[in-house]
């Protein structure tokens, strides 16, 4: 799979919109980009996830740059439940289900 | 709906020693994979299970194994701890090896001394 690039860490203020940005210069045609985060002393928790067009759920935003080399995922309110490390990971549609590549991800805190 | 359960939550071993981890998937789901987390660092993949059968393996020695049985429940058996064994142990379910989400249970975490 894959790598990505991803900032160590970020700060937000509670109630702020955070972008989260994650660099993939080596994505191939067949990449999801995919986002987990995981909480303090909690396994990882789905996100979102995107090929092309941008993504929106009830946690996120995903906006995907037009060349798939960049994307961002946007926490439109950032609360403090929200401070968490955030794992931007390509996934082949092809390949195994279960073998998620996961980098250090970017760690992010939220300040009341 | 029951998430995925994993137990224990936390052990100590010893170098040496055998350890069996197990791990009950999302009802509905076929597919359950494991995960090692060192401290500080992302999950890394150990191996997946579909329909019990082993269906891909990260790059981890054969003293990891690992069953799954016909409930989709798995287990993670690991002999002969050595102490960088010490970690976060992530067990996750999926309805299918191609749906585009994976649900974790909260990790068994193994101290080896």
């Amino acid at each position: 799979d894959a790598k990505t690039t991803q900032p160590n860490s970020m700060e937000s203020n509670e109630e702020e919109p955070v972008h989260l940005p994650c660099n993939h210069s080596t994505i191939s045609g067949t990449d999801y980009i995919h986002w987990y985060r995981q909480l303090p002393s909690q396994g990882p928790e789905y996100v979102i996830h995107g090929l092309t067009s941008n993504v929106n759920n009830r946690m996120a935003s995903l906006a995907i740059a037009e060349d798939r080399k960049s994307s961002t995922l946007i926490l439109h309110r950032a609360t403090l439940r929200d401070a968490a490390v955030y794992y931007c990971i390509l996934r082949d549609v092809g390949g195994s289900q279960g073998n998620l590549i996961f980098g250090k991800g970017t760690k992010l805190s939220v300040k009341p | 709906e029951t998430g995925v359960t994993q137990s224990p939550t936390h052990l100590i071993k010893t170098r040496g020693q055998q350890v069996t981890l197990r791990c009950s998937s999302q009802s509905g789901h076929n597919t359950v994979s494991w995960y090692q987390q060192a401290l500080g660092q992302g999950p890394q993949f150990i191996f997946q299970y579909y329909r019990e059968e082993e269906n891909g393996r990260g790059n981890f020695p054969p003293r990891f194994s690992g069953l799954q049985f016909p409930n989709y429940s798995s287990e993670l058996n690991v002999n002969a701890l050595e102490l960088d064994d010490s970690a976060l142990y992530l067990c996750a379910s999926s309805p299918g090896v191609a749906t585009g989400e994976l649900f974790f249970g909260e990790g068994s975490r193994l101290t080896v001394l």
